[in-house]
């Protein structure tokens, strides 16, 4: 069973302010790292898959970078909007696994 | 493009009854997923398929939830005699393929709520 943790569970910060989460995994037969945003009463929507230690992914305001090695990826938002309030999943994929695993979230609450 | 739809949106049902929640997945993709997310608690995998065989049943957490996939399309999940501890959302998932690299692709959810 792997055991893909993510830290803080949540947060609540103001409109503009930038803020990080982290997402920690067993290295051993790892394979990718998927980012998922899940607003609610929609669905899961993918943000990123990182492959190799020093990816650095982008997409607007958002961005990820992964560190295989020890076991870890960042996700930033630069400049937070209320749009931005949804829980940030992080799933893992592993070598010889059947799907992704995911972790708890991040809950991110944006207030204008 | 159309994406992953499932069906009902939400279903209340009485402890003991049986429920089906549907999944049609995106056209064209072989890897289809059903996870479950209770209250407090992350994404759980149920199961997987890969075309209409189901590799992968570990995640069902008793005998009285099945599954199955037609056509290599769509999927339906049926939880027999429901308990309350079945409350929970239930998401369907597709993806071209299941190589840990592909963006799995989800749907709405079914909200399921036994009383």
């Amino acid at each position: 069973i792997l055991n893909v943790e993510q830290s803080p569970q949540s947060l609540h910060v103001q409109e503009g302010d930038s803020t990080n989460f982290t997402c920690s995994f067993p290295s051993s037969n790892f394979y990718a790292l998927h980012w998922y945003r899940w607003e609610t009463a929609k669905s899961p929507e993918a943000l990123f898959v990182m492959t190799l230690t020093g990816d650095e992914k982008k997409k607007g305001q958002i961005s990820a970078t992964l560190n295989t090695k020890e076991g870890y990826s960042y996700l930033y938002i630069k400049g937070s909007q209320p749009e931005d309030s949804a829980t940030y999943l992080c799933a893992l994929g592993g070598s010889g696994y059947s799907t992704l695993t995911f972790g708890k979230g991040t809950m991110l609450l944006v207030s204008p | 493009g159309a994406g992953v739809s499932q069906s009902p949106s939400n279903k209340v049902t009485e402890k003991g009854k049986d429920v089906e929640l549907r999944c049609d997945p995106i056209s064209g993709h072989t890897a289809l997923y059903w996870y479950r997310q209770s209250l407090g608690q992350g994404l759980e995998f149920l199961i997987y398929f890969q075309g209409n065989s189901a590799p992968d049943k570990s995640g069902l957490p008793s005998d009285r939830f099945s599954a199955e996939r037609t056509g290599g399309s769509v999927s339906t999940l049926t939880i027999q005699r429901t308990q309350q501890e079945d409350s929970a959302v239930y998401l369907c998932a597709s993806s071209l393929n299941r190589a840990p690299v592909e963006t799995q692709y989800f749907g709405p959810g079914t909200r399921l709520l036994v009383l």
